[in-house]
C-alpha cells in the first residue's frame, strides 16, 4: 500500500538535545511538507520541498533543518534551538502541478521534551 | 496573522444533528478551498474540496458552502454519527503555491 510513514511515533527528549523524525513516501510524489500542529493553532508550515536536493522555509522554520536527500525521504531535524519543541508534527507530500493540490498526510510524531 | 479564520473552536451535537462549521478568508487570490478531518493521534485526510466558480459541493453527507462575495466558506454534515467525532480543518491556498493555509481546527463531539 502505497502511503507515509512516520517514525518514531512517541519520541522524547531532553533539553539541548538534537532529535531526528523520520518521513518516508511510497507514493512517487515530489513535493514533500513539515507541519507542526499545537492545540487551538491548527497546522503551520515548518520546511517543504519541491524537488530532491531543495528545500525552502516555511513559517516557523526557526529551530528546525531539513534535507532532501531522495525523492522518497524528507527528515526534519528539532534542534536544541527551538525554543518550544513539544508538539505533534505530521509530514505531509504531494503531486507536482497546477492540478494537484491533495495533501496526502502521514500519522504524526508527537515530541515531548522533558 | 492567521489567513484562514475557523469557527467555532469546539462543537457538540446530538446524532442526527447538522453541524455546521464555518471559515473566512481575506486573500482574494484564493482559488481552492479544502477540508480535512483528523481523529485522534492520526494525521489529517482531505474529505472535501472546492473551488470559488461553484456555491455549493456535496459528497456524501458532507456539504461545503461557498459565498465569494463574503469570503466565507462552511462545511454541514448532513445526519451527523457519533463516528463523525473529528476535527476539522478548513484550509486554501491559491494557484502556484506551495502551501495551504489552514484554519485553526474545529473539534466535533457526536453524541449518540
Amino acid at each position: 500500500d502505497g502511503g507515509i510513514t512516520q517514525s518514531p511515533k512517541y519520541l522524547f527528549r531532553k533539553e539541548g538535545q538534537n532529535v531526528t523524525l523520520s518521513c518516508e513516501q511510497n507514493l512517487n510524489h515530489d513535493a514533500m511538507y513539515w507541519y507542526r500542529q499545537d492545540p487551538g493553532q491548527g497546522l503551520r508550515l515548518i520546511y517543504y520541498s519541491q524537488i530532491v536536493n531543495d528545500f525552502q522555509k516555511g513559517d516557523i522554520a526557526e529551530g528546525y533543518s531539513v534535507s532532501r536527500e531522495k525523492k522518497e525521504s524528507f527528515p526534519l531535524t528539532v534542534t536544541s534551538a527551538q525554543k518550544n519543541p513539544t508538539a505533534f508534527y505530521l509530514c505531509a507530500s504531494t503531486l507536482s502541478g497546477q492540478g494537484n493540490r491533495e495533501l496526502f498526510f502521514g500519522e504524526g510524531s508527537r515530541l515531548t521534551v522533558l | 496573522q492567521q489567513q484562514v479564520k475557523q469557527s467555532p473552536q469546539s462543537l457538540i451535537v446530538q446524532k442526527g444533528g447538522i453541524p455546521i462549521i464555518n471559515c473566512a478568508y481575506e486573500n482574494t487570490a484564493f482559488d481552492y478551498f479544502p477540508w480535512y478531518q483528523q481523529f485522534p493521534g492520526k494525521g489529517p485526510a482531505l474529505l472535501i474540496a472546492i473551488r470559488p466558480d461553484v456555491s455549493e459541493k456535496k459528497e456524501g453527507r458532507f456539504t461545503i458552502s461557498f459565498n465569494k462575495s463574503a469570503k466565507q466558506f462552511s462545511l454541514h454534515i448532513m445526519d451527523s454519527q457519533p463516528g463523525d467525532s473529528a476535527t476539522y480543518f478548513c484550509a486554501a491556498s491559491k494557484a502556484g503555491a506551495n502551501n495551504l493555509f489552514f484554519g485553526t481546527g474545529t473539534r466535533l463531539t457526536v453524541i449518540p
